[in-house]
């Protein structure tokens, strides 16, 4: 059965770069059916799609973060990652990561990140 | 951009009733919708997808309908397990996604 789980620094300074992993166990991340994404939702708000990634590399990012957003994938380790450049205490959420071939089928756990110095 | 539109930001429904949620997208998105439940400390849970199809595990007491611009969830009778948040998000503009900002089902 197929499992998404984040990781990463839960605390971030203002300015600095977000960077979290979401690791793939119980099948590959190459499945050529199959995007990967990340998305937030700030404490008591709604969710925001913050980009996807094909197992090739291609990536697509929301407009309004894209200047920020760096995804990527390492398919050596099942694995695909998020940086988020010069964060505020707006980029303060829930991380999630999931799976997708359309609708977001399976998501990992979550990830709480807060920006503060 | 298509932007998703819920509506009522709250709903107040006493178990066992009927609840009606509606998204509205800002241009045709066909039938590329999908819902999720979402409650507190979790993560969102896939309950409909193709706007009409239920995914795998979900009860029958979940419904999707409608196309195009216009979309509802229905839940015939509400257990106390479904009190939850509820999003849309459209697929359409894969891959670019858009999520509506969700509908609060709560005990009336």
């Amino acid at each position: 059965q197929l499992q998404l789980q984040e990781s990463g620094p839960g605390l971030v300074k203002p300015s600095e770069t977000l960077s979290l992993t979401c690791t793939v166990s119980g099948g590959s991340i190459s499945s050529s059916s199959y995007y990967w994404g990340w998305i937030r939702q700030p404490p008591g708000k709604g969710l925001e799609w913050i980009g996807s990634i094909y197992y090739s590399g291609s990536t697509y990012y929301n407009p309004s973060l894209k200047s920020r957003v760096t995804i990527s994938v390492d398919t050596s380790k099942n694995q695909f990652s998020l940086k988020l450049s010069s964060v505020t205490a707006a980029d303060t959420a829930v991380y999630y990561c999931a799976k997708t071939q359309g609708a977001f089928d399976i998501w990992g756990q979550g990830t709480m990140v807060t920006v503060s110095s | 951009e298509i932007v998703m539109t819920q509506s009522p930001a709250t709903l107040s429904v006493s178990p066992g009733e009927r609840a009606t949620l509606s998204c509205r997208a800002s241009q045709s998105v066909s039938s590329n919708l999908a819902w999720y439940q979402q409650k507190p400390g979790q993560a969102p849970r896939l309950l409909i997808y193709g706007a009409s199809t239920r995914a795998t595990g979900i009860p029958a007491r979940f419904s999707g309908s409608g196309s195009g611009t216009e979309f509802t969830l229905t839940i015939s009778s509400l257990q106390s397990e479904d009190f939850a948040v509820y999003y849309c998000q459209q697929y359409n503009n894969w891959p670019l996604w858009t999520f509506g900002q969700g509908t609060k089902v709560e005990i009336k």
